[in-house]
């Protein structure tokens, strides 16, 4: 079965603290790995697309990284407004499901100050 | 600007009340889709439309219905809802090139009482 799992389900951490979200996928055909930021009550907001094994994107404090099985974010030196809900997302290939979009459950990211 | 626009943003109606949630993008994308996204269970596609006249059922179509008759235009229909259908909804759309960015609507929260 096609399964796209996020960890850690919530994730604090105090202003300044890097650490990493993860994204595991079992999707075969893998077309674009999403990330997205969610605040409460708002339609995700677009942060990354990646394709390939190996390709790295940036922006700001952080950084996503994508391989055969897993994607990360990095989160460098977070502040208070980096606080949301984090999803990945990944869209693939295969018989009638070329349109699908298959989204984790999310991390909840919370920045103390 | 570009924009995907869903109304009503908010409603509150009786179980077998027919309903149709409105989506618009001005992007000329290709690609429509909708999701529902409750407590614990992430976003979940309901339904999907690769181009005008094509749609597909997403994870979870039962007691959904969708049209495309126009390139911009993706309604949401439920026929008769249930309360298993308060919800917030998502509207969403992208090129339909493999990859691209797909934008999201605000939400419309639905209460099926």
């Amino acid at each position: 079965e096609d399964q796209v799992t996020q960890s850690p389900e919530a994730l604090r951490l105090q202003e300044g603290e890097s650490s990493s979200l993860n994204c595991s996928y079992t999707v075969s055909g893998l077309r674009g790995l999403f990330w997205y930021r969610q605040d409460p009550g708002k339609g995700p907001e677009f942060l990354f697309t990646l394709y390939s094994a190996g390709e790295e994107k940036e922006k700001e404090r952080l950084k996503a990284t994508l391989t055969k099985k897993e994607s990360f974010l990095h989160i460098t030196a977070p502040k208070p407004e980096d606080s949301a809900t984090y999803l990945c997302a990944v869209r693939y290939a295969g018989g009638t499901s070329y349109g699908k979009l298959t989204f984790g459950q999310g991390t909840i990211l919370t920045v103390h100050p | 600007e570009a924009q995907v626009t869903q109304n009503p943003r908010y409603l509150i109606t009786v179980t077998g009340k027919k309903l149709t949630v409105t989506c618009s993008q001005n992007m000329n994308h290709e690609y429509m889709s909708w999701y529902r996204q409750d407590p614990g269970l992430g976003l979940r596609q309901i339904y999907y439309s690769m181009n005008v006249e094509v749609t597909d059922k997403g994870d979870v179509p039962e007691g959904y219905k969708v049209s495309r008759k126009e390139k911009r235009n993706f309604p949401l229909i439920l026929e008769s809802p249930s309360p298993n259908q308060t919800s917030l909804y998502f509207c969403a759309s992208s090129l339909q090139r493999t990859g691209h960015t797909i934008y999201f609507g605000e939400g419309s929260w639905l209460t099926v009482v």
